[in-house]
């Protein structure tokens, strides 16, 4: 079956340490996306990559940082830098080219305490 | 400042009847419009998309209507049934596509009553 993955689905960490959340796709899409929800607020957008090795920055940005390896996969690590993390991520991706929407994973809701 | 924005927090509708969700924009460079749906703590679903070369397309029991002058657009779902009770989010994008990340709204809590 083809689709989005996202681990761990519920994930808890201390203030202070860096942790990293996993996204694999295998729907041969070119581009993948990271959003963030937070209650009662639409998705807003981190970090996008258009294709491997090559990413951009989103509308918040700021206190995470991505890699592109391969094309399946584009993890996102919250660092310590990050004043809010307590939210839920949800990782997308799509063909990227032309009229294209973009396929959403089952996110990951992470806790920092 | 929110380029897309849905002003209805929440929605009820009874079950058969028609269920009309609104969405504003204000950036006239978005060219192409979804919606999705949203179970809580589910990643988001989508449902039905339009370009702004057109003003109205149909998928089943989803259509969606866009007013470009107006910069509105509109999905509605006939007939409601209990299973399409959910957040839906409003999206826009710029150049026909979406590869530079999608914009949403806040979303419309849907509730079909019985």
């Amino acid at each position: 079956d083809g689709g989005i993955t996202q681990s761990p689905k519920y994930l808890f960490r201390k203030e202070g340490q860096n942790v990293t959340l996993s996204c694999e796709q295998n729907l041969n899409h070119d581009a993948m996306y990271w959003y963030r929800q937070d209650p009662g607020q639409g998705l807003r957008l981190i970090y996008y990559s258009q294709i491997v090795n090559d990413f951009q920055k989103g509308d918040i940005a700021e206190g995470y940082s991505v890699s592109r390896e391969k094309k399946e996969s584009f993890p996102l690590t919250v660092t310590s830098a990050q004043k809010n993390p307590t939210a839920f991520y949800l990782c997308a991706s799509s063909f990227g080219q032309g009229v294209s929407e973009q396929y959403f994973g089952p996110g990951t809701r992470l806790t920092v305490t | 400042d929110q380029q897309v924005k849905q002003n209805s927090p929440s929605l009820s509708v009874q079950e058969g009847r028609i269920s009309i969700l609104n969405c504003d924009y204000t950036n006239s460079m978005f060219d192409y419009f979804l919606w999705y749906k949203k179970y809580p703590a589910e990643g988001p679903t989508f449902l039905i998309s339009i370009s702004s070369i057109k003003d109205k397309n149909e998928d089943g029991r989803f259509t969606v209507f866009l007013n470009k002058s107006a910069k509105h657009l509109s999905l509605h779902i006939v007939p409601s049934q209990p299973g399409d009770s959910a957040v839906y989010f409003c999206a826009a994008s710029f150049s026909g596509g979406g590869a530079d990340g999608l914009t949403f709204g806040k979303g419309t809590h849907l509730i079909i009553q019985p």
